[in-house]
């Protein structure tokens, strides 16, 4: 069976400290992975999206890395701010023609002031 | 902006009477996405449309229906509401294969069932 683990499920941080989020999936066959942004009450945001042949994506403070060979992804937050506080989720696309993701719980990451 | 919405944002329904929910599009995207989510858990993929092709996912309760009249609409019908039903229904678009894998989501619909 597919599935995507995220650990912590809750993270606190004081603001200006750089964190890692943790995914993992069971099957590395993916086509490709994808971090996305859910304020409370809200709908999802694309982040980041990784390509399967790509080891890692940048865009702003935030950088996501691939291992595919271990079933592991990470988003890296450089200097997290207030702002920063949201549900983070990872979802992978196995490739089939339809685009279906499967999505982990996700991390729900609190930046202190 | 080109973007999904969806109304009503908050929708009350009563035990047992048919809601519809409902999601546009301006992106002009061929596949469109329902998922449920409930409070700390991930969105679950109800069904989506692939043009106007239906895909319904195994265990998605035959009390969900879903139409498409159009590439820019897509509701989603619960027949007879439950006190599990109650989530966020988020409606998503992409098209996966032709130059946009991600998916871009609308605000959500928030049912509550009474």
């Amino acid at each position: 069976k597919q599935e995507v683990t995220q650990i912590p499920a809750a993270l606190s941080v004081p603001e200006g400290e750089n964190l890692v989020l943790n995914c993992s999936f069971t099957d590395s066959a993916i086509y490709n992975l994808q971090w996305f942004r859910q304020d409370p009450g809200k709908g999802l945001t694309s982040l980041l999206l990784i390509q399967s042949s790509q080891r890692e994506q940048t865009s702003g403070r935030l950088n996501a890395s691939l291992d595919k060979s271990s079933g592991r992804s990470t988003l890296y937050i450089a200097a997290s701010q207030p702002g920063d506080s949201a549900t983070y989720l990872c979802a992978v696309d196995y490739g089939g023609s339809q685009g279906n993701l499967i999505f982990g719980k996700g991390t729900k990451l609190s930046v202190k002031p | 902006d080109a973007m999904v919405i969806q109304n009503p944002r908050y929708q009350v329904t009563q035990f047992g009477k048919p809601v519809t929910l409902s999601c546009s599009q301006t992106l002009n995207h061929n596949v469109m996405y329902w998922y449920q989510q409930k409070s700390s858990q991930a969105p679950k993929l109800l069904f989506h449309y692939y043009d106007k092709d239906f895909n319904n996912e195994a265990d998605t309760p035959d009390n969900f229906q879903s139409r498409r009249p159009n590439t820019s609409f897509c509701f989603l019908d619960i027949r007879s509401p439950g006190l599990g039903d109650a989530a966020m229904y988020l409606c998503a678009t992409s098209r996966p294969r032709q130059g946009v894998e991600t998916q871009y989501f609308g605000p959500g619909t928030r049912l509550l069932v009474l």
